[in-house]
Formats: C-alpha cells, structure tokens, sequence
C-alpha cells in the first residue's frame, strides 16, 4: 500500500519567508509525528499528533514553528519567518499504536528545506 | 549531553567482515530500543527492535545491556548493501507521547 508522502520534496525560501511542509501519513495511522534532521545528525523530535489532537509539542525549536492537523489525517508544518538555521530535512512519519513490532514509525521522504 | 550518543565513524570495512556498532543512552526509565537504517538522502527505515535477551535477524544482532545503558548492533559477512547510517533508537514515550529519539548515527561504508 501507500506509504507516507510528504510534499513538496524541495523547497528554497528565502530568509524571513513563511513555509508550509505537507504530510500525508498511512491511511488509518493514528499517531502523527514531525523531526527535523539537519546535515550529518539523526532526526529531532518536533512535535506529535494523535489524530488531530497535539499531544507533544516540546520539540519545536520556536513560536515561528507551528503544526496542525485539523481533521486527523493530513498535517501542515509551519515556518514563520525562516531563518537560516531551519535549514533542514524536514521528516514526517506515522505509526498505529500496538501495532507489531511496537512503536514502529514509517518515515516519509522528507522536505529538504534550503533557506537563502 | 545528548540523550543517544553514538559514535559517527566512518567505519570502512571489507565485504564479509564482522563490524559492531556501539550506543549509549542517558534515561535509565527507557523501555524500548530500536535500530533504524538510514541510506544516502532516504528517510529511516526499522532494521530490529533490541530486547533484553539479544535478538538476531540473519546477519545481524542486536544487543541490549539494560544495567551499562548500552546497547550494541553485529553485521557479520558484511555485504556492499549494508552501507548506510545506523540510528540508534530510544522510544522516549510517556503518558503524551510516543517520540522517538534518535542517535547522530553511525555511517558504514562496506568496500570490494
């Protein structure tokens, strides 16, 4: 079946442009998450959803990022004002909680965010 | 002092040799542990979740030392595929959470 799709795959923004980073998850998946990979680390934990409720939200580096999920499925991450230093792969991945083996998250492709 | 830590390598090894990779991680009330494989400009993928007991997947075993909070992965008979970057995983769940947290990784090269 589908897996996560994330769009669009690339995104250049200039500094101080607002973005916005689509992610479709696995149909049926309850649990949405966000992580932010910068060049050379693992990924970093954002935020968390499950189905439209934000759960967790400890790991947003900033009041300029802002996530939703309104209907509980497609989520939109948000950059306000881009800096910088949110240049980064931008992943999404979703998971359906008990599912063997546990706590198994499916990654999307990622958005590779440049900021000029 | 991060949460995970690894060390990043490169390890560059020849096809068929044994290499082992190290973890370390900080919360003693971590419960699950994963292994995730990472290739060039791809998203993670599950390789094994680790269990107390050690488990092993072909070529591939995992353990876990619940007391060092230390948690290893052995590739035997290493094939030129198996280059990537492993992620060591700790789930950081609780009551409102079901994150996971990553490690730096650690990149294998596998040569001819």
């Amino acid at each position: 079946g589908a897996g996560v799709s994330q769009s669009p795959r690339y995104k250049v923004a200039k500094r101080g442009q607002d973005v916005a980073l689509r992610c479709d998850p696995i149909s049926g998946h309850v649990s949405l998450f966000w992580y932010q990979q910068a060049l050379g680390q693992g990924p970093e934990f954002l935020t968390y959803f499950q189905n439209e409720a934000q759960l967790d939200k400890s790991g947003l580096p900033s009041d300029r990022f802002f996530a939703e999920r309104p209907e509980g499925s497609v989520s939109t991450l948000k950059i306000q004002r881009t800096q910088q230093e949110d240049s980064a792969v931008y992943l999404c991945a979703s998971s359906y909680p008990g599912a063997a083996p546990s706590y198994e998250q499916y990654f999307g492709p990622g958005t590779r965010l440049t900021v000029t | 002092r991060k949460e995970v830590e690894q060390d990043p390598g490169p390890f560059n090894v020849p096809e068929g040799a044994t290499v082992a990779f190290n973890c370390t991680y900080s919360n003693s009330a971590s419960q699950s542990f994963f292994w995730y494989r990472q290739d060039c400009r791809k998203e993670p993928k599950l390789l094994m979740s680790v269990y107390s007991s050690g488990n092993e997947d072909g070529r591939f075993t995992a353990q876990l030392n619940r007391a060092s909070q230390y948690i290893s992965l052995l590739i035997r008979d290493s094939k030129l595929s198996d280059s990537a970057t492993y992620l060591c995983v700790v789930f950081g769940g609780s009551y409102n959470t079901d994150k996971l947290i990553f490690g730096t990784g650690t990149r294998l090269q596998v040569f001819p």
